[in-house]
């Protein structure tokens, strides 16, 4: 079974610096893609930046960045120069089989961005 | 318009009353699902669905029933309403993995339950 940890409930960064959400996964299969998330405040589910398990570069998705380190199973979100708007809800999620097509979610992380 | 709707947005009910939940999307896609959230444990898998004859319990089935009436259409109903279903129930979208190198799920807006 496949399992996502998020250690951080709540993170804070000022406006402008970088901030890294931590991910760790848990699964048997050698295939899978990893996703993240952001929830703000109105609820919606905004997908961010994909990573296969068989990519050797990290992804970049403009100011978001995957930090994917397969030994250690992370999959850690990296956000450059933070802005107001990146306050929310941060969701790491693993797709499960081929195809990548039912997602295992982790409980979350609150980030707060400051000015 | 939005891709992926759901209705109704908000609705509260009594304990035991039969709801559903329905689910439209315009994005083509052949794959459906309904997720609850609830605070502190992020995403559950409730059904999935692969195409219109294709249904499949997720984590969190007991208590829930879907149907695919179209490959647009997935509706959620929860036959005798409890408390601890209250909770923010998405429905979500992907494309099967032909059609891209990858397949991130497209959510709705979510619709936000309490059962009193």
């Amino acid at each position: 079974a496949q399992k996502i940890t998020q250690t951080q409930p709540g993170m804070f960064v000022q406006e402008k610096e970088a901030v890294t959400l931590d991910c760790t996964y848990d699964t048997s299969d050698q295939s899978y893609g990893l996703f993240w998330y952001k929830q703000p405040s109105s609820g919606e589910m905004i997908f961010l930046i994909y990573q296969g398990s068989y990519d050797e570069q990290n992804a970049t998705e403009g100011r978001y960045s995957l930090n994917f380190q397969k030994a250690r199973k992370s999959a850690n979100l990296v956000i450059s120069a933070s802005q107001l708007g990146d306050s929310a809800m941060y969701f790491c999620a693993m797709g499960a089989n081929t195809g990548f097509q039912k997602l295992v979610f982790g409980t979350g992380t609150r980030l707060l961005v400051s000015p | 318009d939005a891709d992926v709707t759901q209705t109704p947005r908000n609705r509260i009910t009594k304990t035991g009353k039969r709801i559903m939940l329905e689910c439209s999307q315009t994005k083509g896609h052949d794959r459906m699902y309904w997720y609850r959230q609830d605070p502190g444990l992020g995403l559950r898998l409730i059904y999935y669905s692969f195409d219109v004859k294709d249904i499949n319990k997720g984590e969190i089935s007991d208590g829930y029933s879907v149907s695919r009436q179209a490959q647009a259409k997935f509706s959620l109903s929860l036959e005798s309403a409890i408390p601890n279903q209250t909770a923010l129930y998405f429905c979500a979208t992907s494309a099967p993995p032909d059609r891209g190198p990858y397949n991130e799920q497209f959510f709705g807006p979510g619709t936000r339950l309490t059962v009193l």
